[in-house]
């Protein structure tokens, strides 16, 4: 049982180049998340989709883009990557938006230069 | 706005210490509070407190909530190295469904 699973688990871009984040999940779960942590910090919501066919902004959204591709995955792309970008991204899911415990990948080590 | 404080920030142990974490909160219209634990990789998660569980246990672990005072505290008793690890708090709001508010976490080792 694979649980989360995100690609790649390293990415090395320059300024300005573009890239998307895969992320799937195999435990039929209905919500998932994008989340990003820098150095010291906790985990800041990017985007989440509560449920297949929705998509809501979440604490930083600005320079990413989401797509509920299914019930399975949620990719996250970077149309034009800056440095403030550098960081490790984690996709989450959960059975639902509430009171569901965050179920999550390995994350993905992003630098930007 | 949300906002999650967890203290201390890092914390540096012995085995067979015990070690309090907490995480203290302010969130318009609480619905939940879950602690997860964060090796190398992903977070894991450890409990889920809200208005029905305010106290919970899982071997060494446990973890209370007071929602009068607005915190919640976890123990871990008989540390082991094997409980280094970064400890992050989260709280969730019932008109925010799907938007977890996490604290910075508490970096814990635990000296052999």
């Amino acid at each position: 049982n694979a649980g989360v699973t995100q690609t790649p688990k390293f990415q090395v871009l320059k300024t300005g180049q573009s890239m998307t984040l895969q992320c799937a999940q195999d435990m039929n779960h209905n919500s998932m998340y994008w989340y990003r942590q820098d150095p010291g910090m906790g985990l800041r919501l990017i985007y989440y989709s509560a449920s297949e066919g929705t998509t809501d902004k979440g604490e930083v959204p600005n320079g990413y883009n989401v797509s509920r591709l299914n019930k399975r995955e949620f990719s996250l792309r970077l149309e034009s990557a800056a440095p403030s970008q550098t960081s490790v991204y984690f996709c989450a899911s959960s059975e639902a938006p509430a009171n569901s415990p965050l179920h999550f990948g390995n994350g993905t080590r992003l630098t930007v230069t | 706005e949300d906002k999650v404080v967890q203290s201390p920030l890092s914390l540096v142990v012995h085995e067979g210490d015990t070690v309090t974490l907490n995480c203290s909160y302010e969130v318009t219209n609480f619905r939940s509070l879950l602690w997860y634990k964060q090796e190398k990789k992903a977070p894991t998660f450890l409990f889920m407190l809200t208005s029905s569980g305010i106290e919970k246990k899982s071997g060494r672990l446990s973890s209370i909530l007071d929602k009068k005072e607005l915190f919640s505290i976890l123990n871990i008793t008989a540390t082991q190295t094997g409980d280094s690890a970064v400890y992050l708090c989260a709280v969730e709001a019932n008109t925010n469904a799907g938007k977890s508010t996490f604290g910075d976490g508490t970096t814990l080792t635990v000296k052999p």
